[in-house]
């Protein structure tokens, strides 16, 4: 079955510094991944997504993300951070052959300091 | 934009009560799927639902849980004799595609069984 793990719970930074949310998944074959932010009262907003084909993806809010093979991993990274990116960020991953089940990585909760 | 909404925000319950949770997912979208976060835990599948049948379901997903598309808008959760460990936030999803897995994600749910 497939598992995703990010590291890291808590991450602070200030604004106007870069970013990068790691994320490794534990799949067979390659998966769909993708990586949610959820703010306070909200639900959870897709960012970004990779299915095949180029590794570095771009997404909105100025976030990117790119999957390396060798290390199963899918970072999410942003140059400078915006106060508004404050909330909590979850990688998740598909299997190609599921009905859309997503398993979902514990989550990192981002603040920003002004 | 559209959106997906769930109703009510936070429910309270008592313990062996049925409760009925609602989603109205984005219109033109024909697969749906609940998914519920245990306070500090992962967000975690329960359930796909396509053509008025489950597609796939979890292991959390027992005989205590249904769902609906009672009509052609609502998407509907039920359990039907709650327990405290069924306390959690459920989010209700949407998408076109089972292929293209772009889930879009209500607010959620906050269940409280007491």
């Amino acid at each position: 079955a497939q598992s995703v793990t990010q590291p890291d719970i808590h991450i602070t930074v200030s604004e106007g510094a870069s970013l990068e949310l790691r994320c490794n998944y534990s799949y067979g074959a390659t998966p769909y991944l993708f990586w949610y932010v959820q703010s306070p009262g909200q639900g959870l907003q897709l960012l970004l997504k990779y299915f095949s084909g180029d590794t570095l993806v771009q997404g909105i809010k100025g976030f990117e993300a790119e999957f390396k093979r060798s290390q199963s991993s899918f970072n999410l990274r942003k140059p400078s951070v915006h106060w508004s990116d404050a909330a909590e960020y979850f990688c998740a991953v598909g299997v190609r052959t599921s009905y859309g089940k997503l398993t979902f990585g514990q989550g990192t909760i981002l603040t920003v300091h002004p | 934009e559209p959106e997906v909404t769930q109703t009510p925000s936070h429910q309270v319950t008592q313990m062996g009560q049925e409760v009925i949770l609602r989603c109205v997912p984005i219109s033109n979208h024909l697969y749906f799927y609940w998914y519920r976060q245990i306070l500090g835990q992962k967000v975690e599948f329960l359930v796909s639902f396509y053509n008025n049948e489950i597609s796939e379901k979890s292991e959390i997903f027992d005989d205590q849980f249904s769902v609906e598309r009672p009509d052609g808008s609502n998407f509907t959760l039920k359990i039907r004799s709650t327990k405290l460990e069924d306390s959690a936030m459920y989010f209700c999803a949407s998408s076109t595609d089972r292929g293209a897995y772009e889930q879009y994600f209500g607010p959620g749910t906050r269940l409280t069984v007491t």
